[in-house]
């Protein structure tokens, strides 16, 4: 069974600066995504990014990157110049590519923007 | 203009009584999910429907049954509530044949069980 480790519960940084976000993961899949999802107070799930493990080149997404380690089965999502409305509860997930569609959450990393 | 929708958004009730949750999706998805995330922030899967046929069942108690009267919906009915159903669940869609595989989620209900 696959697993998800986010091993920051909190964090917490000043606005303008860039943060990473920890993951590592655990499968024998060779092939599988993995996503980056972002949950403000409103408490709606927000896809931020994804990549496809195939894919050697690391995905962005304007402020938000990704460093894809494949060997390492890591993860990490790097928000550049930080703003207030980054503050929210983000969590990493896997999904393999074939087989039940189901992603497989980390426990979440609550992310604290101050101003 | 929702792509996914929840109704009712929160949800208050009494141990023991029997409630339902609907779902819709108006992006013309295939497959539609029930996850739930607990008082911890813990997300877990609980079912997954594609083409009104139910492909995932995650060992979720058999008070939980799942419908799917089209693709576009998915409800998800709860006998018999105990305290430990209190938790958000959240519905949400995708192609199957969709490369990228995204997920889309809807706002969740907030159920709480007294």
């Amino acid at each position: 069974a696959q697993t998800v480790t986010q091993s920051q519960p909190e964090m917490s940084v000043q606005e303008a600066e860039t943060v990473t976000l920890s993951c590592t993961y655990d499968t024998s899949e060779s092939n599988y995504y993995l996503f980056w999802y972002k949950q403000p107070p409103s408490r709606q799930m927000i896809l931020v990014i994804r990549q496809e493990a195939y894919k050697q080149q690391n995905a962005t997404e304007n402020r938000f990157s990704v460093n894809f380690q494949k060997a390492a089965k890591s993860f990490s999502l790097k928000i550049s110049d930080s703003q207030l409305g980054d503050t929210a509860m983000y969590f990493c997930a896997f999904m393999k590519s074939q087989g039940a569609q189901k992603l497989v959450f980390g426990q979440g990393t609550r992310l604290t923007i101050n101003p | 203009d929702t792509a996914v929708s929840q109704t009712p958004k929160y949800l208050v009730t009494q141990m023991g009584n029997d409630k339902s949750i609907k779902c819709e999706q108006n992006l013309g998805h295939d497959t539609m999910y029930w996850y739930k995330q607990d008082s911890k922030k813990f997300l877990k899967i609980m079912f997954s429907y594609n083409n009104k046929e139910l492909i995932i069942n995650e060992t979720v108690p058999n008070r939980f049954s799942p419908k799917s009267p089209d693709k576009a919906h998915l409800n998800l009915h709860i006998n018999s509530l105990e305290l430990g159903d209190s938790a958000v669940y959240f519905c949400a869609s995708s192609r199957i044949g969709d490369g990228a595989k995204t997920q889309y989620f809807g706002p969740g209900t907030r159920l709480l069980v007294l």
